[in-house]
């Protein structure tokens, strides 16, 4: 069976304390993995597509990298707006589609 | 640009009940997909609509249904409402003829069954 897994659960950091959210699947048959943030009320909102192993891509104080079992998503000195859910998720084909199959998330708290 | 808009924001239903949600995607956009999250389970995808055609499917019971309209504006319906079914209902909607992982995603409706 498909499975995403996300480590750790919660996350609470100091605010420039650098750390890494780990996502580890089991897909067969992976067409991407993609990076949510989620912020409290509000629906998620996309950080990043990876589609092969070794592919990195960055955004600001974020970088995701992807390996075939894992990706990770990096936070360099984070700042307490960082503070949110980060979901990953991979895109898996369903015969003729696809759909994506989420992680249960990792919540990031950054203490200033 | 109007984002994704999803109506109600909140609602509050009874055991047994039936309710039918709201999703107005981005003008242009074609694709809905609708999810369910809750603390437990996370986010998992429901089904998915294109040009009013359902292209794709969870493993959610038959109570749980939707439709797209011509205008692309998309509903979905619970039938029978159980405690378990309170979640937060997420839709997304994406240019593309299948659904991207890039949609955008609305605020979501909270569901609460009492």
């Amino acid at each position: 069976e498909d499975q995403v897994t996300q480590s750790p659960e919660a996350l609470r950091l100091q605010e420039g304390e650098s750390s890494s959210l780990n996502c580890s699947y089991t897909v067969s048959g992976l067409r991407g993995l993609f990076w949510y943030r989620q912020d409290p009320g509000k629906g998620p909102e996309f950080l990043f597509t990876l589609y092969s192993a070794g592919e990195e891509k960055e955004k600001e104080r974020l970088k995701a990298t992807l390996t075939k079992k894992e990706s990770f998503l990096h936070i360099t000195a984070p700042k307490p707006e960082d503070s949110a859910t980060y979901l990953c998720a991979v895109l898996i084909p369903t015969g003729a589609n696809s759909k994506l199959t989420f992680g249960k998330g990792i919540t990031l708290s950054v203490r200033p | 640009k109007a984002g994704v808009t999803q109506t109600p924001r909140y609602l509050i239903k009874t055991r047994g009940q039936q309710v039918t949600l709201s999703c107005s995607p981005i003008s242009g956009h074609r694709s809905v997909s609708w999810y369910q999250q809750t603390p437990g389970q996370g986010l998992q995808f429901l089904f998915e609509y294109f040009s009013e055609t359902q292209r794709n499917k969870g493993n959610f019971p038959g109570r749980f249904s939707g439709r797209q309209f011509s205008n692309s504006r998309s509903e979905m319906n619970v039938s029978t409402l159980e405690l378990g079914d309170s979640a937060l209902y997420l839709c997304a909607s994406s240019l593309a003829g299948r659904a991207r992982p890039e949609a955008f995603f609305g605020q979501g409706t909270r569901l609460t069954v009492v």
